[in-house]
């Protein structure tokens, strides 16, 4: 069975600072994988995703990931957060056991402050 | 504004009284799901609907239930709901058409609490 780690489940950074939020998944095939956001008192919503080609997907708000099969390992940065950030995250995998079916992380909680 | 909805937001119940979540899309979507968020555990599939009158468990359905008679809707329904049921629900939708890389929109969540 697919599994997704997010061995991070709280980071605090400074403003403008570079952040890296962990993942790890686990599987025995192909892999597509997503970052979710989901500020508060929100619903989730889709940051980036990887599905083939280049290895470096980047979202319209400045977060990049890359996806690294040898390290099984899909990353997310930023290199300058902002207040606005201030979020958690989840890293999920497609399962390729049920249609669409998402495997998600536990979850990292991004703490931005000023 | 395309959106996925849910009411209500805020739910508190007692044990063994049956209650219903609505969700619905605006975005013509075949494919809605219905996900469980937990501290700790990330969010767990519980229910899956492809299209009308076409539906299937995920990894947490015991104690739930669920229809789709219109392509729109996709309540969860909770017959006898029990302490452990107390959770954030999430319903979400997506196109089928392009397979498993399409972007799953969210609801809002509904938070429930079974005293």
């Amino acid at each position: 069975a697919q599994s997704v780690t997010q061995l991070d489940s709280q980071v605090p950074v400074f403003e403008e600072a570079p952040v890296e939020l962990r993942c790890n998944y686990s599987s025995s095939v192909s892999v597509y994988l997503f970052w979710y956001v989901q500020y508060p008192n929100q619903g989730l919503q889709l940051l980036l995703k990887y599905l083939s080609g280049s290895t470096l997907v980047e979202s319209i708000n400045g977060f990049e990931a890359e996806f690294n099969k040898s390290q099984t390992s899909f990353h997310l940065r930023k290199p300058s957060v902002h207040i606005s950030d201030t979020a958690e995250y989840f890293c999920a995998v497609d399962s390729n056991t049920g249609f669409q079916k998402l495997v998600f992380g536990t979850g990292t909680r991004l703490l931005v402050s000023p | 504004e395309a959106q996925v909805t849910q009411n209500p937001r805020y739910l508190i119940t007692v044990t063994g009284k049956k209650l219903t979540v609505t969700c619905s899309q605006n975005m013509n979507h075949e494919y809605m799901s219905w996900y469980r968020q937990d501290p700790g555990l990330g969010l767990r599939q519980i229910y899956y609907s492809m299209n009308v009158e076409v539906t299937d468990k995920g990894d947490v359905p015991e104690g739930y239930k669920v229809s789709r008679k219109e392509k729109r809707n996709f309540p969860l329904i909770l017959e006898s709901p029990s302490p452990n049921q107390t959770s954030l629900y999430f319903c979400a939708s997506s196109f089928v058409t392009g397979g498993r890389g399409n972007e799953q929109f969210f609801g809002p969540g509904t938070r429930l609490t079974v005293l």
